[in-house]
């Protein structure tokens, strides 16, 4: 079955520079979306159709796709972006959600 | 404002059933695919089931097939998960989601979801 493989964690200073990889077989065959899910909450959409931001999510947040790995990318990251973040595609009728990754911002 | 709120979450037994409500507002129902979504406590998310906007295609995650049914009823802005024969390992938060469009397969609205647990 398909599978999307994040790593559990990355570290990133305030204003830095942050890179969550996705990874799945032949993943850049498809569109990617990413969500991001803070303590307590539900998940909140952050990127669609693998480049695209919804209304009201910042410049900072990109997203990239090619070969086997997705990636989001959040420029000058700040201490609010601290959360999971979960890439999500769509294969042969299902839908997969990858690992997950916790963003640490100190 | 699109609003989706879950209910019908709750302590039961293994072997036993539960049905999951969502409320939908602020958009035309009718014109969306409905998803249920659900996460284990300190895990990560799991598609569990979809249904389209006409009840037309209907999907399962192999892990519910069988033993979950999702259904909607347009007139009333509502989407339902009936479980059956629950297990210790469908413990989790429930989340009703909606799908962005149709063949666009990704959710761009979550409910607080609604948490189920499956003990003895």
């Amino acid at each position: 079955s398909f599978e999307l493989t994040q790593p559990p964690s990355l570290s990133v200073s305030p204003g830095q520079t942050a890179s969550i990889t996705c990874s799945g077989d032949r993943l850049g065959d498809k569109f990617v979306s990413w969500y991001q899910q803070k303590p307590g909450q539900s998940p909140l959409l952050v990127i669609h159709q693998t480049t695209k931001r919804p209304s009201g999510i910042p410049e900072r947040f990109s997203g990239s796709n090619s070969g086997n790995t997705a990636t989001l990318t959040i420029s000058g990251t700040q201490a609010m972006d601290e959360a999971d973040f979960y890439c999500q595609a769509w294969d042969n009728g299902a839908y997969v959600f990858g690992t997950g990754t916790k963003v640490t911002v100190l | 404002e699109v609003q989706l709120v879950e209910s019908g979450g709750g302590l039961v037994q293994p072997g036993r059933s539960l049905r999951l409500s969502c409320a939908a507002s602020g958009f035309t129902f009718d014109h969306y695919g409905m998803h249920w979504v659900r996460q284990v406590p300190g895990k990560g998310l799991e598609w569990v089931s979809g249904i389209s906007w006409d009840s037309g295609t209907i999907g399962y995650a192999d892990s519910v097939k069988g033993r979950f049914t999702i259904s909607r009823d347009n007139a009333k802005n509502s989407l339902d998960l009936q479980m059956n024969s629950l297990r210790v390992e469908d413990t989790a938060f429930y989340f009703c989601a909606k799908q962005y469009n149709h063949g666009w397969y990704y959710f761009d609205s979550w409910g607080q979801g609604t948490l189920v647990t499956v003990s003895s």
